[in-house]
């Protein structure tokens, strides 16, 4: 398996602009997360999904921020409009908790409003 | 609710030095627990786990022990390498808990010199 692919590597993009961070899990994993990393708050888990279904959206910062899962292999985080505060490093990441196994993450995308 | 909580850094070392990590959680029944890694400009991966009380996880020369009584999970290594200057996450997971997600520590970040 290719691990989680995350798209695109890098986004630079002017503030009051729609962006849109694309994750493709590890096939067969039933949980995805997404993340975001910057160097004020460290990592911070920002919803996660379930067989597709969002389960905890409580670290999503505000209504600017949406995520979708439409099916298994695919998921989005877009943000609407942007603010140069949404800079920074998205990770997404698949696992199975349920058999106590760790999540694993994609290399990110990294993000800057300008 | 469940938490980790690891040393601050950043921690300096010779190469060859001996390295601790500290880690200590809190949680409601009996989680796994994670040690991960992060190079400059990659996503997290695993370094090593530990899914049971007295559980040793190790990998790469890295070592770290799943210890009840104190709920502790220090990460060690007898020698570092430069090549170890990365930036450590300590995480657990209460699969069945309030929520079945990956709490991470804040990560320490660990510069071995020449």
């Amino acid at each position: 398996d290719a691990g989680v692919i995350q798209s695109p590597r890098h986004e630079v993009t002017e503030m009051g602009q729609e962006v849109t961070l694309r994750c493709k899990p590890i096939s067969g994993h039933d949980y995805l997360f997404w993340y975001r990393q910057t160097m004020m708050r460290g990592l911070e888990l920002l919803i996660y999904f379930n067989n597709n279904v969002p389960i905890d959206d409580s670290g999503m910062p505000e209504d600017r921020f949406s995520a979708k899962m439409p099916n298994a292999s695919f998921s989005t985080l877009k943000i609407q409009p942007s603010e140069p505060r949404d800079s920074a490093v998205y990770f997404c990441a698949s696992g199975r908790p349920e058999v106590g196994t760790e999540a694993f993450f994609g290399q990110g995308t990294r993000l800057t409003v300008v | 609710g469940d938490s980790v909580t690891q040393m601050e850094g950043p921690v300096t070392l010779s190469e060859e030095a001996f390295l601790t990590i500290n880690c200590t959680y809190t949680a409601t029944g009996y989680p796994s627990l994670f040690w991960y890694v992060q190079y400059p400009g990659e996503g997290l991966q695993l370094l090593l786990k530990a899914t049971k009380a007295d559980d040793k996880g190790s990998n790469k020369g890295f070592e770290a022990t799943y210890r009840k009584e104190t709920t502790s999970f220090h990460l060690e290594k007898g020698s570092v390498q430069v090549s170890d200057s990365a930036v450590y996450f300590c995480a657990l997971l209460n699969y069945g808990g309030a929520t079945n997600k990956l709490i991470f520590g804040t990560g320490t970040l660990l510069a071995v010199q020449p």
